[in-house]
């Protein structure tokens, strides 16, 4: 049974720093990877997909990488900014075609 | 063009009401899934429709859950009677042919009181 982990819970950094998200699973059998944020009350906004194939994904201060082998994940953040400011989570699709989720990590860019 | 269209936004129901939420997916996509959180738990998978036809209904909690898509356009899902721990996010997410990118709506707040 496919498990997702996501670690910090929760981050606080100051504005300006660059920062690493981290996300983990047990089964490497998946077909891709995707990050997502979600702001307080808001729904859930896609920021990067990767597929199983792939290593890694960019869109602008954004970087995400896969590395299957280890059954993990990172997002890492360039130049954090107070926007940046939400909940982070990555959910892996499974041989089941189901989005198996991680509980997120909250974060806070302090000003 | 439109994205993912989640109705209502917000829901108050007393206990033993019913309720039904609506999905419109993105025109042209087969897939359409529905995923709920509940306060303080992860996100978890309650089932999936390829056109009109439910595909994986695994997630579902029990038979209080009824979810609906007619013609394989939109979806509806329908809870009757509603409880308390029915209380959470529920999210609708469409993708094109399998395995591609699920784009979400902006979720229904369900508060069961």
């Amino acid at each position: 049974k496919q498990e997702v982990t996501q670690i910090p819970a929760a981050l606080s950094v100051p504005e300006g720093e660059n920062l690493v998200l981290n996300c983990s699973f047990t089964d490497s059998a998946i077909y891709n990877l995707q990050w997502f944020r979600q702001d307080p009350g808001k729904g859930l906004t896609s920021l990067l997909l990767i597929q199983s194939s792939q290593r890694e994904q960019t869109s602008g201060r954004l970087n995400a990488s896969l590395d299957k082998s280890s059954g993990r994940s990172t997002l890492y953040i360039a130049a954090s900014q107070p926007g940046d400011s939400a909940t982070y989570l990555c959910a892996a699709l499974d041989s089941n075609y189901q989005l198996i989720w991680g509980a997120g990590t909250k974060l806070i860019i302090k000003p | 063009e439109a994205g993912v269209t989640q109705f209502p936004s917000h829901s108050v129901i007393e206990k033993g009401q019913t309720v039904t939420l609506r999905c419109d997916p993105i025109s042209g996509h087969d897939n359409l899934y529905w995923y709920r959180r509940v306060m303080g738990k992860e996100i978890k998978f309650l089932l999936h429709f390829v056109k009109e036809s439910k595909q994986d209904e695994s997630g579902m909690p029990n038979n209080r859950f009824l979810a609906e898509r007619t013609g394989g356009t939109y979806s509806t899902l329908k809870v009757q009677p509603a409880e308390l721990e029915d209380s959470g996010v529920y999210f609708c997410a469409s993708s094109g042919p399998r395995p591609s990118e699920a784009f979400f709506g902006q979720g229904t707040r369900l508060t069961v009181v």
